[in-house]
């Protein structure tokens, strides 16, 4: 079963819009979460990632994303778009202490019209 | 710069052929991984590696074979039985899972 689920598939916005992007995972211990950007035709970029500390975890470009335990949740969000944020948007998890393969959301693609 | 190095950006196979994705890295990372990424199922790990001379399968390894020689090398290789070799393949490394690198990835065609 899939334990990292990206519930939006396909978003669309207009620029200067927030952004939500849904992530839940369904591990009951220790995660470390990551959100991974794939801009067209580029490799996979680190956003951000949560390992402990503080839930809001503010990444590069004006993204963040708060880590709710009791929501099993790792949402990404900006308050305001850009054209360049198009892209395919990847949440992930990993288990410390043991093998820490990362686990992938299956993605979400971020269409932003100018 | 460190780095995951991905040859080739492209590759055709032909049926019943047997094709290697290099994949190496400068990065000193103990840990690599091999994904395939297909349109809508985001990425699933084929096979991973997390010291030399030893990996392990991962969800879809059938078709499938790596090899672990060296720290900085993690060869894929894409037999004849796998049945849909079409994709992208992408090559991730990470130390001790503190943020993972990922490659620019090898797109793969059938032809």
């Amino acid at each position: 079963a899939q334990s990292v689920s990206q519930h939006n598939h396909h978003v669309i916005l207009s620029e200067a819009a927030s952004l939500e992007l849904g992530c839940n995972y369904s591990y009951g211990g220790t995660v470390n979460l990551f959100w991974y950007v794939q801009y067209p035709g580029q490799h996979l970029q680190l956003l951000l990632k949560y390992f402990s500390g503080d839930p809001l975890v503010k990444g590069i470009k004006g993204f963040e994303a708060e880590f709710i335990k009791s929501k099993f949740s790792f949402n990404l969000r900006k308050p305001s778009v850009q054209w360049s944020d198009t892209a395919e948007y990847f949440c992930a998890e990993s288990r410390p202490g043991g093998s820490y393969i990362p686990t992938f959301g299956r993605g979400t693609s971020l269409i932003v019209h100018p | 710069d460190g780095g995951i190095t991905q040859s080739p950006k492209y590759l055709f196979r032909k049926e019943g052929q047997n094709v290697t994705l290099s994949c190496e890295q400068n990065l000193n990372h103990d840990a690599m991984y091999w994904y395939r990424q297909d349109p809508g199922q985001g990425l699933r790990l084929i096979y991973y590696s997390q010291i030399v001379n030893d990996f392990q399968k991962g969800d879809i390894a059938e078709g499938y074979s790596v090899s672990r020689e060296k720290k900085e090398s993690f060869p894929l290789t894409v037999t004849s039985a796998q049945k849909n070799p079409t994709a992208f393949y992408l090559c991730a490394s990470s130390k001790q899972g503190y943020g993972y690198t990922f490659g620019s990835g090898t797109r793969l065609t059938v032809v």
